[in-house]
């Protein structure tokens, strides 16, 4: 299964974009990489997925470069409620493989 | 269209008893799986369940133990219990028509052992 490496914690401020990084040097062919969002006692959440390029959706977008080792998710003009931990996975379901999640990184939203 | 539901959503058991969780998937969806959270660590995979079959395990041992029902729905059963299984414990559902199909979670039940 492909390790993935994340800042542990961030900080930011209401109104800026947040760029989180993911490393994920030995991503396979198959896997797609996938971010989630968590906050405290809740199960979480699904925010985007891709596989290469960018990828953008109604609530963040996911950039992939061209090797595909790294990926960084992108949350336009954040506000208090965006602070979460937020969890990047790569994997694919192909053969029966399991997404694995890491330890996620804290992203905590100042007003 | 309602999403993935667990039940209860909290529990307090002591050493040594039995407890069972339940989780109902998304309308739609074919597959489900369990993951144990404990605090501050990210959800860890316990097992899938397709076909009202065992699928895939993670590293957890047989006191862990499950069931999928005609219905998709699905229990986590966990014997003897000790202090260490104190956790968040999530229900994911998802298709099985894709190699990369959405998983969605439940809010999950928080369980505390004493």
């Amino acid at each position: 299964l492909a390790k993935t490496t994340q800042p542990i914690s961030m900080d930011s401020y209401e109104g800026q974009e947040v760029n989180i990084t993911c490393s994920h040097n030995n991503i396979a062919t198959n896997d797609y990489i996938t971010w989630y969002q968590q906050f405290p006692s809740q199960g979480p959440r699904f925010i985007i997925q891709g596989y290469k390029t960018k990828v953008t959706n109604e609530v963040a977008s996911l950039f992939i470069p061209a090797d595909r080792k790294s990926s960084t998710l992108s949350l336009p003009r954040v506000s208090l409620s965006d602070t979460a931990v937020y969890y990047c996975l790569v994997g694919s379901y192909l053969r029966g493989r399991q997404l694995t999640f890491g330890s996620g990184t804290q992203l905590t939203v100042l007003p | 269209d309602a999403g993935v539901t667990q039940s209860p959503t909290h529990l307090i058991k002591t050493r040594g008893q039995q407890v069972t969780l339940r989780c109902s998937p998304k309308s739609g969806h074919d597959t489900v799986s369990w993951y144990q959270q404990a605090l501050g660590q990210g959800p860890q995979f316990i097992f899938q369940y397709y076909e009202e079959e065992e699928r895939q395990r993670g590293n957890f041992p047989d006191r862990f133990s499950g069931h999928q029902f005609p219905n998709y729905s699905s229990e986590l059963n966990v014997n003897a219990l000790l202090l260490g299984d104190s956790a968040l414990y999530l229900c994911a559902s998802r298709t099985r028509q894709g190699p990369q199909e959405t998983q969605y979670f439940g809010p999950g039940t928080r369980l505390l052992v004493l």
